[in-house]
């Protein structure tokens, strides 16, 4: 299996509302990224996990929370959200080894806020 | 931190012809500079690679070249074709050795017509 997949592919949600984000590979990946994509931007880095412990949070409000449970998953719980809010949510994983460093993508998760 | 400058931001090309995209990167101590292609409404898909102890890579009708001294990469596209169309990515990080963290370009966006 050579995938990274997401759910749900779109979501809408109300500013008081709470909901996750969910990904899943089975490469064998340890490490593994959450971006937010705005249209016509590049992706942008929210959080990576290296063999499950969380190990780099670019600054990213507390609404937004990540859990990886185990090698193969990641969540992305969100609360309490603004409109801004509104982008596509990708998930990526890396072989966390030396000389590997290829970084997979989702399909992501279009997320709307209301 | 790693700036990672893309030019041009858009690129149209007639059918056959060529594109190349350049980029240019701000940390000396970035080694790895990979390609993301990003057609409407899907996932950025890695095409292309190129680590700091080589100049060029080609696979098929992609090439990529690295310039360490420069500070710059480009992706070569030869014999386009309309499914080139998408939005295209560099990218550069210090991997590997560490949870990858990428710096991507604003993008390209490459149209290729008949």
């Amino acid at each position: 299996d050579t995938e990274v997949t997401q759910t749900p592919k779109h979501l809408v949600m109300g500013m008081t509302n709470k909901k996750s984000l969910k990904c899943e590979q089975h490469m064998g990946h340890r490490a593994m990224y959450w971006y937010k994509q705005k249209a016509k931007k590049p992706p942008e880095l929210m959080f990576v996990y290296s063999y499950e412990k969380l190990s780099i949070n670019e600054s990213v409000p507390s609404r937004f929370s990540p859990e990886c449970p185990n090698s193969s998953l990641l969540n992305l719980h969100l609360h309490a959200l603004q409109p801004e809010d509104s982008a596509l949510y990708l998930c990526a994983s890396s072989q966390y080894t030396l000389g590997s460093v290829e970084q997979y993508f989702g399909p992501g998760t279009r997320l709307t806020v209301t | 931190g790693e700036n990672v400058e893309q030019h041009p931001s858009t690129l149209s090309v007639q059918e056959g012809d060529s594109a190349v995209i350049k980029c240019t990167y701000s940390d000396s101590a970035s080694n790895y500079f990979p390609w993301y292609k990003q057609e409407l409404g899907k996932r950025p898909q890695l095409i292309i690679d190129i680590r700091s102890n080589v100049g060029e890579k080609k696979d098929q009708r992609i090439a990529v070249t690295l310039n360490k001294t420069a500070k710059h990469f480009s992706l070569h596209i030869t014999e386009t074709q309309p499914e080139d169309s998408a939005v295209y990515f560099c990218a550069a990080s210090r991997g590997p050795g560490t949870a990858s963290k990428l710096t991507f370009g604003t993008g390209t966006r490459l149209q290729v017509t008949l």
